[in-house]
């Protein structure tokens, strides 16, 4: 059974840089295949797409957010660290963590955390 | 980036109703459309995924079709479990991108 838990901050002022921590387990990210990633969902707004990082080390984050984000992991805590910079009020949201399934040549997210409400004020 | 646009963004709807979404994106994705449902104050959780496969433990009165451009998602008798948001999701570009959601609410 696959799990993941978002663990940091829920408040952050303007400016500051956000660190957040997924936490998961049912799986490595030493096996091929495997990837783990972050999506985002301001209050009442859709779902936006963070990043991603792959077994092997290959990432891919969205483009409008490449400037400010960097995703790394950590296989021997089965961890993965998502880190913000330069927050700002816009990017109040809930923040959850991913598991990316891969079946028959397709692609989705078949495992969601409970996610992080993270609120940025001064 | 692939934008995903669905409607309609909310419909009133009766248990045992027939319900459709759609979902289009602005470049064709081939069957990368991925569906979610989501519950107000939970995490979404994969519905279907490739245009069609029901993930295990899905009940089979959702299905997904359409290929390209656009694609819609069909629940065939509304249950009461069903009333929430779903989202639209593509996976063809390695920067996923999602629909805007569509909200099932009680008529």
């Amino acid at each position: 059974q696959i799990t993941l838990k978002e663990s940091g901050p829920t408040l952050v002022k303007p400016t500051q840089t956000l660190t957040l921590t997924c936490t998961f387990s049912g799986f490595s990210l030493s096996t091929s295949g495997v990837g783990v990633g972050w999506i985002r969902q301001p209050p009442k707004k859709a779902l936006e797409y963070l990043a991603l990082i792959y077994w092997g080390d290959d990432k891919r984050y969205s483009p409008s957010l490449k400037n400010r984000l960097i995703i790394t992991k950590d296989t021997s805590k089965n961890q993965v660290v998502l880190t913000m910079t330069n927050m700002d009020p816009v990017d109040t949201a809930t923040y959850y963590c991913v598991h990316r399934l891969i079946s028959g040549g397709h692609r989705a997210f078949n495992s969601w955390g409970q996610g992080i409400l993270v609120t940025v004020s001064s | 980036d692939i934008q995903m646009t669905q409607s309609p963004s909310s419909l009133y709807a009766s248990v045992g109703d027939r319900v459709t979404i759609t979902c289009r994106a602005s470049q064709s994705i081939s069957s990368f459309l991925n569906w979610y449902q989501q519950k107000p104050g939970k995490a979404p959780e994969l519905l279907i995924y490739g245009v069609f496969n029901l993930q295990s433990g899905v009940p089979s009165r959702f299905s997904g079709s359409g290929s390209g451009t656009h694609f819609t998602l069909t629940i065939s008798s509304l249950q009461p479990e069903d009333f929430a948001t779903y989202h639209c999701q593509q996976s063809y570009s390695t920067t996923w991108t999602f629909g805007q959601g569509t909200k099932v609410e009680i008529k």
